[in-house]
């Protein structure tokens, strides 16, 4: 299963709100996670089963789809939410990840 | 807390073969699959494979099949990937990952801190 993020990147500044999609080749029910990921630091799960924030993640995230079409959504940005973010798949093996969006600061 | 600690950076050259550990800590090491993911440098992430809780199942990625072995020892509470035929594309920083719930296989939810692998000669 392939997944396609959009945008591949943008710029954002503190106190926007962002979105990001992720595609997938065939439908993929609720099973899909979201990553953040900081330069040089290990991926950070926020989001699981398309809408479910993980424990500690800030409310300002939210996740919604199912089937092929899936949103990040990123409310108020932080300083700290400039980094790439990854959608994976968990439906079915291999468990793929999206090609990744970067965020940066406007 | 849970604690996934990888063993050290590692340089080899191209032909040979790689042996990474993960020591787990902090919840019941048999209770939960685990997973390896791979980043080249400046690239994106790619799942490797995942082994079942008590290592009596395995499933690689395609690309890996022949290549890539996955173990765990219960005792010492380690999981350890093992990529043989090393070649220059496989220079990367690689991640274990524990799944997110005991219910798996499914997301990773807490991620080791990541060792290099440099293949070059």
């Amino acid at each position: 299963i392939q997944l396609t993020q959009s945008p591949s990147s943008l710029s954002a500044s503190v106190g926007d709100s962002v979105t990001i999609t992720c595609r997938a080749s065939q439908g993929i029910n609720s099973y899909l996670a979201w990553y953040l990921q900081q330069p040089g630091k290990a991926p950070k799960l926020l989001i699981y089963a398309a809408s479910t924030l993980q424990t500690g993640v800030p409310s300002r995230f939210s996740g919604i789809g199912s089937g092929t079409d899936f949103t990040l959504t990123i409310s108020s940005l932080q300083p700290e939410d400039f980094a790439t973010y990854y959608c994976q798949q968990v439906n079915s093996f291999p468990y793929t990840f999206g090609q990744g969006t970067k965020l940066e600061i406007k | 807390q849970v604690q996934l600690v990888q063993s050290g950076a590692e340089v080899k050259k191209p032909g040979a073969s790689v042996k990474v550990s993960c020591k787990a800590s902090g919840y019941t090491f048999s209770s939960y699959h685990m997973h390896w993911v791979r980043q080249a440098p400046g690239q994106g992430l790619e799942w490797m494979g995942i082994i079942s809780p008590n290592g009596d199942s395995t499933t690689y990625a395609q690309k890996f099949q022949g290549r890539l072995t996955m173990t765990r020892d219960t005792s010492t509470s380690t999981v350890y990937m093992e990529l043989s035929s090393l070649r220059s594309e496989d220079t990367a920083v690689y991640y274990c990952a524990r799944d997110l719930t005991i219910f798996g296989p499914g997301e990773p939810g807490y991620w080791g801190h990541g060792t290099l692998v440099t293949v070059s000669s």
